[in-house]
């Protein structure tokens, strides 16, 4: 069973870019890539969704390759409060959505 | 804002007992979901439901079943619980589609002694 992957963890400092990349060999023809974000103790939180090429929302851009097996979230400039494990969601067919092992992401100041 | 609820946020049982998770949203969605949620395996779907007693098993349903009578209570029920249960339990809802963003609640955190 192919598994939807990403980096464990990742540090960085206060006012970089932050770049998070998730591989998903087995994404569905149809199906959307969203990235979640969670703070300790709290349920995940919506970021950005997309399909294909590039999406950019207020907070990130999410980057995905023409082959859509691997998808990048890309943070501008984070800050201590960026501080969270940031989990993939894919679908893989009908009603199989798989969430990405998360990464760990620590902003440093 | 969409609010998702769950009955607790920490239960403790005792092996064999029968456990209730109760999850309610107040936005009239669709869908609704459990995960349970260990260290180092991210997020793993149990059930879900895309409407009235209407039910789909996820990744890891064994051990589990669900209850769907009203559009707005989705519960997760462990017939008898068992140690390897002990875990983070997440509810969430959708809108229509199952793409559609999740909206998750705070997290039941089940201890099975």
């Amino acid at each position: 069973l192919a598994k939807t992957t990403q980096p464990i963890s990742m540090d960085s400092y206060e006012g970089q870019e932050v770049n998070i990349t998730c591989s998903h060999n087995n994404i569905a023809t149809n199906d959307y890539i969203t990235w979640y974000q969670q703070f300790p103790s709290q349920g995940p939180r919506f970021i950005i969704q997309g399909y294909k090429t590039k999406v950019t929302n207020e907070v990130a851009s999410l980057f995905i390759p023409a082959d859509r097996k691997s998808s990048t979230l890309s943070l501008p400039r984070v800050s201590l409060s960026d501080t969270a494990v940031y989990y993939c969601l894919v679908g893989e067919g009908t009603y199989k959505y798989i969430f990405g092992t998360g990464t760990r992401l620590k902003v440093l100041a | 804002d969409v609010k998702v609820t769950q009955s607790s946020r920490y239960l403790v049982k005792r092996t064999g007992e029968k456990v209730f998770l109760e999850c309610v949203q107040d936005m009239d969605h669709e869908n609704m979901f459990w995960y349970r949620q260990d260290p180092g395996l991210g997020l793993r779907l149990i059930y879900f439901s895309y409407d009235v007693k209407m039910k789909e098993k996820g990744d890891i349903p064994e051990g589990y079943s669900v209850s769907r009578e009203k559009k707005e209570r989705f519960s997760l029920i462990l017939e008898s619980a068992s140690t390897n249960q002990t875990s983070m339990y997440l509810c969430a809802s959708s809108h229509d589609r199952f793409v559609d963003e999740q909206f998750f609640g705070p997290g039941t955190r089940l201890t099975v002694l």
